[in-house]
């Protein structure tokens, strides 16, 4: 089946410093990549929708400036925490959209700010 | 909007019971519902998919079912085991758009 990975699984990085997550889609291109985060014991809320070679589209709340998304290829997007802050911490997961119908996630990406 | 929810919330069975996890959506104008696991700090595991035409899916000891008319699906698992303690997500899909979970349902199987 189709593959989408993450890196970092993991990161610590201090306040004030901004981090980077690649999502790639392995083995198919996906035009249409969302960006997920999850505090603890809570579940996956959206944070933004990437599309290809366009901007990202974020839902209500989420800072369009702080958390930076580049859907620069048609197996890669990046979410970029900018200035992070001990509250960024969460797990961040992605998923890519194979044509019209299925939605394959990545593993995963903790991120701690300490 | 689109809200999901699921009940319960925390389960806790002995191992080889016979149990069922509830998951309810507000919109019926859904493209497809999927059930997926996650293990402690993990990503997520699909379990089982299932397209709005359908009304059920199975996969080994599991079966999902769907009725999009009342907003609700089910996950039976059947003769549970440790392993299968874990956070269960149901997740709805409108069309070609992302999904909205449910707050999970956190199962564990006693040996």
């Amino acid at each position: 089946g189709a593959v989408v990975s993450q890196h970092p699984s993991w990161v610590i990085c201090k306040s004030g410093t901004s981090v980077k997550i690649e999502c790639r889609s392995l083995d198919f291109q996906a035009t249409t990549m969302f960006w997920y985060r999850q505090f603890p014991k809570q579940s996956l809320m959206l944070m933004a929708t990437s599309n290809e070679g366009s901007k990202a589209t974020y839902e209500q709340g989420v800072e369009k400036d702080k958390f930076l998304i580049n859907h620069a290829s048609l197996t890669l997007s990046t979410l970029t925490v900018t200035s992070a802050h001990p509250e960024d911490s969460s797990f961040y997961i992605c998923s890519a959209r194979l044509g019209a119908y299925e939605q394959y996630f990545g593993p995963g990406t903790r991120l701690t700010v300490t | 909007k689109q809200e999901v929810t699921q009940i319960p919330a925390a389960l806790s069975v002995p191992e080889g019971e016979n149990l069922v996890l509830n998951c309810s959506f507000t919109d019926s104008a859904i493209y497809n519902l999927q059930w997926f696991r996650q293990d402690p700090g993990k990503g997520l595991t699909s379990l089982l998919l299932i397209q709005s035409s359908q009304r059920e899916q199975t996969s080994g000891r599991l079966n999902a079912s769907l009725d999009k008319s009342s907003g609700r699906s089910t996950l039976y698992i059947a003769a549970s085991q440790p392993g299968d303690s874990a956070t269960y997500l149901c997740a709805v899909e409108p069309r070609g758009q992302n999904f909205v979970f449910g707050p999970g349902t956190r199962l564990s199987v006693l040996p």
